[in-house]
Formats: structure tokens, C-alpha cells, sequence
């Protein structure tokens, strides 16, 4: 089992949509939950970061968490054609040196 | 304010030849990383460094050496390049609280013949 899953994608949704990313994770005692997203040939950005159970909004994102089924999501609101990139999720684990572990991401398209 | 700044952009090196790779942050940030990105692997740490004067090996070390040569500076050193060390590689860098976030540097695209 990977520590961080998510489905590649690609994830096509219309302008204006919702988008919903979602991620699941291994680690039980994981404590910090980030979302980047990732332009093609671009660096990760830091989009949301969010540590305790429930919903974190920021603009268009929220964040949700929910450690006892051990998964977290991505919502964009109102998705536009500038989203469209590669979504990364990754989970600071309980280990002493702050690892933070990636997955894969999930890639998303928004169409006009 | 430029955050995290790697050198060089791109590079081709054969097989055998040595290079290092440049990282700098002006966050004031204690810890920093560095990751390869392969398609379909994701993001692999390769080395990182807590705090200034300690380095400890990632998932995938092998073939790498680094040097943090003060609060700012994370170098990558490849003794000697191998195909297989083809890559995006992504310097990173964390204040080392809180949540631990990481605040990524534009990558270097390397290429090994």
C-alpha cells in the first residue's frame, strides 16, 4: 500500500464546477496535510496546509480532513481554465526529521 | 524577496561527470530539502537538513552527496552522473514549526547522456 494514494486523473470538469480532489493515507498518526498544485513544467506551490479534522476554506479552496477514515480533499470552487494543473497531496508523517511524503497527484482540466 | 532560488535551470551532463547543484533561501527557514520528480514516481526526497550543520539521507540517497554550507545554502553534488540520475530535481525549505510547510524553488531539469 502507498502512503499517500491519490487517482491520476486525469479529473475534467467544466468552468464553473466544483472540482473535488481526493487523497488517502496510510500513516494513522500523520499530522500535517498539504495540497500543491503543480503547473506543467513548474514547481510545486503551496496552496492549503490544514491539521485538525473538519474544513478549511481559503477563496475558492477548502480543505477537508478526516483522520479516522484517513483521507483528505481538495474542493475548488467555481473552477476556472487557470486551474488546470497537477495536484499534489502530501502528509507530514509522525517521524522525528518532519517528513513529509507525496503522492503522485492528480491531474485536472478544466474545459471552457 | 526571492525565497527559494536554484542553479542551474537545466543541464546536460555523460555519464561519469560531476556537477553540483545550487540552493538558496532568504526565509531564514532551518530546514531544507532535496527531491527528485520523476513521472509517475512523484516527488522522492534525496537528502535533507534540519538545521544548519546536520544532513540525514532520504528515500533515495544513493549516488548523491550534500553540503549545508550555512543557514541559506543546501548544495547536490552528483560525484558521478549516471542515466538514471535523469531528473527534475526540486530544492525545498521548511522554518522546521509548526506545520512544517515546504516552500519549493523553481527545479533544475538535468539530463544525462
Amino acid at each position: 500500500q502507498k502512503e499517500v494514494e491519490q487517482n491520476s486523473g486525469p479529473l475534467s470538469v467544466p468552468e464553473g464546477a466544483i472540482a473535488s480532489l481526493n487523497c488517502t493515507y496510510s500513516d494513522r498518526v500523520s499530522q500535517s496535510f498539504f495540497w500543491y498544485r503543480q503547473y506543467s513544467g513548474k514547481s510545486p506551490e503551496l496552496i492549503m496546509s490544514i491539521y485538525s479534522n473538519g474544513d478549511k476554506e481559503d477563496g475558492r479552496f477548502t480543505a477537508q480532513l478526516n483522520k479516522a477514515s484517513q483521507y483528505v480533499s481538495l474542493l475548488i470552487r467555481d473552477s476556472q481554465p487557470s486551474d488546470s494543473a497537477t495536484y499534489l497531496c502530501a502528509v507530514r508523517n509522525s517521524g522525528g526529521y518532519q517528513k513529509v511524503t507525496f503522492g503522485t497527484g492528480t491531474k485536472l482540466q478544466v474545459i471552457p | 524577496n526571492a525565497g527559494v532560488t536554484q542553479t542551474p535551470k537545466f543541464q546536460v551532463l555523460k555519464t561519469g561527470q560531476s556537477m553540483t547543484l545550487q540552493c538558496a533561501q532568504d526565509m531564514n527557514h532551518n530546514s531544507m530539502y532535496w527531491y527528485r520528480q520523476d513521472p509517475g514516481m512523484g516527488l522522492r526526497l534525496i537528502y535533507y537538513s534540519a538545521s544548519e550543520g546536520t544532513t540525514d539521507k532520504g528515500e533515495v540517497p544513493n549516488g548523491y552527496n550534500v553540503s549545508r554550507l550555512n543557514k541559506r545554502e543546501f548544495s547536490l553534488r552528483l560525484e558521478s552522473a549516471a542515466p538514471s540520475q535523469t531528473s527534475v530535481y526540486f530544492c525545498a525549505s521548511s522554518s522546521g514549526q509548526g506545520l512544517y510547510e515546504q516552500y519549493f524553488g523553481p527545479g533544475t531539469r538535468l539530463t544525462v547522456t
